[in-house]
């Protein structure tokens, strides 16, 4: 089966500008996760989706961060305006439901973002 | 708050040597934990999973257990080779069913 797709892989801007990432789950998983990993942490969570429904924002900077997650497929996290402390990676996994006792998360390869 | 630790932060072992790895969690109250590799540049893989009610679990050269009293995993490493460097992550779920928080990681670098 195909993993997870994201893009863009590495994005470089300068403060105060915006970007977008995109993340196309595995076929057939419910759930979607974006995570932020900054260099030298672990991820941690931004957001949850059960199919177009949030889970979990709590940790979304709801001032500069959004996502969607239209028809319950692809996702899509902005990031406006950005500052230097987003420079990090940003990863998306999918499971095919919301239990994470019964399943294993897929990861995507990431997007490397720098803010300059 | 679940806080989950790892030690060391990085490791530099020679070829052939077995290792451990070491989590530690502060809420007992765990789903499972999982254990990820994350190669430089890439997205994380899992190796292995222990659900809350086992003790550990094997999937070839690692062997991952868990002692949900004391809050702490280990993951074991035989026979370690150059292929194994990578960055050695560990995760629970908050509370309940919720999703991951993760450790900072292992740096694993193994020296042929």
């Amino acid at each position: 089966e195909a993993g997870v797709a994201q893009s863009p892989r590495y994005k470089i801007i300068e403060k105060r500008q915006s970007v977008a990432f995109w993340c196309n789950p595995i076929s057939g998983h419910a759930t979607l996760y974006w995570y932020q990993q900054i260099l030298g942490q672990g991820p941690k969570l931004l957001i949850q989706f059960q199919n177009n429904g949030v889970v979990d924002d709590s940790q979304l900077p709801k001032d500069r961060f959004s996502a969607e997650r239209l028809k319950g497929v692809d996702s899509t996290l902005k990031i406006q305006p950005a500052k230097l402390e987003d420079s990090a990676v940003y990863l998306c996994a999918s499971s095919p439901v919301r239990a994470p006792g019964a399943n294993v998360l897929t990861f995507g390869a990431g997007s490397r973002l720098t803010v300059l | 708050k679940q806080e989950v630790t790892q030690i060391p932060a990085a490791l530099s072992v020679p070829e052939g040597e077995n290792l451990v790895l070491n989590c530690s969690f502060t809420d007992s109250a765990i789903y499972n934990l999982q254990w990820f590799r994350q190669d430089p540049g890439k997205g994380l893989t899992s190796l292995l999973l222990i659900q809350s009610s086992q003790r550990e679990q094997t999937s070839g050269r690692l062997n991952a257990s868990l002692d949900k009293s004391s809050g702490r995993s280990t993951l074991y490493i035989a026979a370690s080779q150059p292929g194994d460097s990578a960055t050695y992550l560990c995760a629970v779920p908050s509370s309940g069913n919720t999703p991951l928080v993760f450790g900072k990681g292992t740096r694993l670098s193994v020296i042929a």
